[in-house]
């Protein structure tokens, strides 16, 4: 079945550490995406990958660093400089042709500062 | 700036019909889509206009108004299970997609 895996399920982050949350995808996707969802709210858009090898951030990079060196995966890092990470995590993809975007969702990583 | 505004809430009664109204203000847009999220779960796709008019999708349907910057989500014969939260999305250039604060649904007996 294709889709989109994120892992953990549940992550735990002592201060001043930087953890890093795993997305795959076997959609044969070009782009993929990060967001990050607080309590009854939105999605705000952190990092964006429209291809292997290049992203962009998105409206709050700060605090947070990707890669993607692969088709398939697009990691996300939280770093100690993001104050205040606690939060739910969720990566997407869509096929990367403008006019045709329909994102499929990962089922989410939520992160805790302990 | 990007921006996207939609009610924080809306309520609404079995078998009723509730329109979610969206409101956007992008640097290049190619399309407005729609989202449905229940709680603690993943967002999935419902919908997408790129061109103006009404698209139909079962008890639901989208619009778009590409001149007034505006579309809706229009859900008919609501049911129990609607009860979610629902985000209109918009495609601006390079495959960015932003999404709205979300609506909140409620759906009572």
């Amino acid at each position: 079945d294709g889709g989109i895996t994120q892992s953990p399920k549940y992550l735990f982050r002592k201060e001043g550490q930087n953890v890093t949350l795993s997305c795959e995808q076997n959609l044969n996707h070009d782009a993929m995406y990060w967001y990050r969802q607080d309590p009854g709210q939105g999605l705000r858009l952190i990092y964006y990958s429209q291809i292997v090898n290049d992203f962009q951030k998105g409206d709050i990079a700060e605090g947070y660093s990707v890669s993607r060196e692969k088709k398939e995966s697009f990691p996300l890092t939280v770093t100690s400089a993001q104050k205040n990470p606690t939060a739910f995590y969720l990566c997407a993809s869509t096929v990367g042709q403008t006019g045709n975007t329909e994102a499929f969702f990962g089922q989410g990583t939520r992160l805790t500062v302990v | 700036g990007q921006s996207l505004e939609q009610p924080s809430e809306v309520t609404a009664v079995e078998g009723a019909i509730v329109q979610i109204n969206c409101t956007y203000q992008t640097s290049g847009f190619y399309g407005l889509s729609w989202y449905q999220q229940h709680d603690g779960g993943a967002p999935t796709f419902l919908s997408y206009n790129a061109l103006d008019g009404l698209e139909e999708t079962g008890r639901f349907s989208s619009f778009l108004s590409r001149s007034d910057s505006y579309g809706y989500l229009l859900l008919q014969e609501l049911q129990m299970k609607d009860s979610a939260s629902y985000f209109c999305a918009v495609e601006g250039g390079y495959n960015k997609l932003i999404f709205g604060a979300g609506t909140r649904l409620a759906v009572h007996p």
